[in-house]
């Protein structure tokens, strides 16, 4: 099984800040890494994928980086509407064992 | 519009067992690999199955194995979980969710609104 590690569990930044999320594997994935949002009573969202692949209708603002077991997502101008929880994703592992870290709440200061 | 819409949710006592449904529309449903997440309650997200768009490959996460069954009816588009030997640490909302890219890589842009299972005597 390869572990998942997101830091810092929580995140509070002014608007218009930056917002820096960080996600290790145990092991390497390569770029099989996705990140996804998640706001309180919804269903995930799904920003990058390949590591670095903004997913349709994401905004330039987020952009992710890494490869092997250290990644980023970067929130460049955080906005209101950008608060919520954050995890990252593996897709690597094969048999197929997909993995979730255990999140990053970006609060708005 | 693609749509993913869940059932099949409910109070069940500890050793009972729950199917539930994910009904898809509004694209190719057999080209997509599908899969079903849980959310504990103020917990994070925790994958649970998964299983390639032609339904022959499937694939469980530790906690389930030999008690789920994933499943999917390409005719009907429609994805199920059998939830059999429920325990409490089951209790959740399960989600449905399709890959971003037909025939892709597990990741996935389009979720459904989740379905509660509750294990409880």
């Amino acid at each position: 099984e390869i572990v998942m590690t997101q830091s810092p569990a929580t995140l509070s930044v002014s608007p218009g800040g930056r917002a820096t999320l960080s996600c290790r594997a145990s092991k390497s994935v390569t770029v099989n890494l996705a990140w996804y949002q998640q706001k309180p009573g919804q269903a995930p969202r799904l920003l990058i994928y390949g590591a670095s692949t903004r997913a349709t209708g994401i905004p330039a603002r987020f952009s992710g980086s890494g490869s092997g077991t250290e990644f980023t997502l970067t929130i460049s101008s955080l906005q209101s509407e950008d608060f919520g929880v954050y995890y990252c994703q593996q897709y690597y592992n094969w048999p197929l064992a997909l993995s979730f870290g255990a999140g990053t709440k970006v609060e708005i200061k | 519009e693609v749509q993913l819409l869940e059932s099949g949710g409910g109070l069940v006592q500890p050793g009972g067992s729950l199917r539930l449904s994910c009904a898809a529309s509004g694209y190719t449903f057999s080209t997509y690999a599908m899969t079903w997440v849980r959310q504990a309650p103020g917990k994070g997200l925790e994958w649970v199955s998964a299983i390639s768009a032609g339904g022959g490959d499937k694939y469980y996460a530790a906690s389930v194995k030999g008690r789920f069954t994933i499943s999917r009816d390409n005719s009907k588009n429609t994805l199920y979980l059998r939830l059999d030997s429920l325990r409490g640490d089951d209790t959740a909302i399960y989600y449905c969710a399709r890959a971003t890219i037909a025939y892709g890589d597990y990741h996935f842009n389009t979720w459904g609104q989740g379905t509660l299972v509750s294990v409880s005597s």
